[in-house]
């Protein structure tokens, strides 16, 4: 148990629909950091938020958007969906931030199927 | 050219095998390095850190070469609890962004 809960586990969107996706991070980071991972590749680097700002971005398009909240807990939202945004998308904690983020403590994910 | 490339693999190897996996990074500034271990429909975990002058942790040693911008792991003895992906994770170099490789798949065998 890292302590990272990721909601929802399993969803299934159609084209063109909007999508939001939960993290709470574990007790005491202050970075939580978002991922992509398709079937047979490794995490992709959506972007990172340290204390409710985005410090640090992949190469993902702007309908991919968070936010950080106070208590550090974290939404994904990707709008206009397309068939390849069909992913386990991973939400990791950690401390610090850049050259310092610590070790990353991920949740279990959330699996996206787009139709 | 991708940021961090590893070994395609997968690597299938009896128990009791040594096995290597290699990885290598393109931003020579990045700063800090790591090794994930990911097992089948689970989430990564932290096996461990990677420093200049090498670290060792039980079966498992990591080697960085800054100069040649490569990261290694070693397994000893393998374990078929040891079968998982293995990602090679690099961070910092001017951006806050940790980078995973895509992983290299082991398969340990009786």
């Amino acid at each position: 148990e890292t302590g990272v809960t990721q909601s929802p586990t399993h969803l299934i969107k159609t084209r063109g629909q909007q999508v939001t996706l939960r993290c709470s991070s574990q007790s005491g980071h202050n970075t939580v950091s978002w991922y992509q991972q398709a079937l047979g590749q490794g995490p992709q680097f959506i972007f990172q938020y340290y204390r409710e700002e985005e410090n640090g971005r992949g190469n993902f398009p702007p309908r991919f958007s968070g936010l950080q909240f106070p208590n550090y807990s974290s939404e994904l939202n990707v709008n206009a969906l397309e068939l390849d945004d069909s992913a386990l998308y991973l939400c990791a904690s950690s401390l610090g931030q850049g050259a310092n983020t610590g070790e990353l403590f991920f949740g279990e994910g959330s699996r996206l199927t787009v139709l | 050219r991708k940021e961090v490339e590893q070994d395609p693999g997968p690597f299938n190897v009896p128990e009791g095998a040594t096995v290597a996996f290699n990885c290598t990074y393109s931003n020579s500034a990045s700063q800090s390095f790591f090794w994930y271990r990911q097992d089948c429909r689970k989430e990564p975990k932290l096996l461990m850190s990677v420093y200049s002058s090498g670290n060792e942790d039980g079966r498992f040693t990591a080697q960085l070469n800054r100069a040649s911008q490569y990261i290694s792991l070693l397994i000893r003895d393998s374990k078929l609890s040891d079968s998982a992906t293995y990602l090679c994770v690099v961070n910092g170099g001017g951006g806050f962004k940790t980078i995973f490789g895509a992983g290299t798949r082991l398969f340990v065998k009786a």
